[in-house]
């Protein structure tokens, strides 16, 4: 069974700090994905990353996958408020297209 | 507008008192899942379909029903609801062609209590 194993689960820091988000596995993935999710909608992709070793950046966001592609992170340069939410990751296996392995999420508080 | 509608937002119910709720997507996907969501546990698949007339299970399908007798509707039914299905469940809909290719688009969300 894979799994992706998310952290940290909650986060809490104050507005202008940078922080970093991990999901790692044992298992190789195709490619992964990162979403985010604020308080009564359901989660929205940010970005997917589908080579190892890639690196995307969204404006202060920076997504990275592993080399072996079993792992990646996701930095927030600059916190804002705007960043509060819950950022869940997904892999998705070699052997399917649309099973995806879901990261617990890590609940973001930024504070002004 | 692209979305995915779900249908209650907010359902409080009695056990064995069975339900429905309704996902309807417009983006002509061929895909659509079932998510339920709880504290510390993430998503958890519970059925999804990969087109008309096609429905798998997911991570957690016991006590659940789906079906997918047209493109853009996928129904989720719970016979007899009992309390360990109180949760938030998610639809999700994606295009067939892959989850690097397409990403998946959620619903807002139906909050579920049974009591």
């Amino acid at each position: 069974t894979q799994l992706l194993e998310q952290s940290p689960q909650f986060l809490s820091i104050q507005e202008g700090e940078n922080l970093t988000v991990y999901c790692n596995s044992s298992s190789v993935f195709s490619s992964l994905q990162w979403y985010r999710q604020e308080p009564g909608e359901g989660p929205v992709l940010l970005v997917t990353v589908v080579t190892g070793g890639e690196v995307k950046k969204l404006k202060r966001l920076t997504f990275q996958f592993g080399d072996a592609r079993k792992d990646s992170s996701l930095h927030i340069t600059a916190a804002q408020p705007g960043d509060t939410g819950l950022y869940l990751c997904a892999g998705a296996g070699l052997d399917s297209n649309y099973q995806l392995i879901w990261g617990a999420g890590t609940k973001l508080i930024i504070k002004p | 507008e692209a979305q995915v509608t779900q249908n209650p937002r907010y359902l409080i119910t009695v056990t064995g008192k069975k339900l429905t709720v309704t996902c309807s997507q417009n983006m002509n996907h061929e895909y659509m899942s079932w998510y339920r969501q709880d504290p510390g546990l993430g998503l958890r698949q519970i059925y999804y379909s990969m087109n008309v007339e096609v429905t798998d299970k997911g991570d957690v399908p016991e006590g659940y029903k789906v079906s997918r007798k047209e493109k853009r509707n996928f129904p989720l039914i719970l016979e007899s609801p009992s309390p360990n299905q109180t949760s938030l469940y998610f639809c999700a809909s994606g295009r067939g062609t892959g989850t690097h290719n397409s990403p998946l688009h959620f619903g807002n969300g139906t909050r579920l209590t049974v009591t």
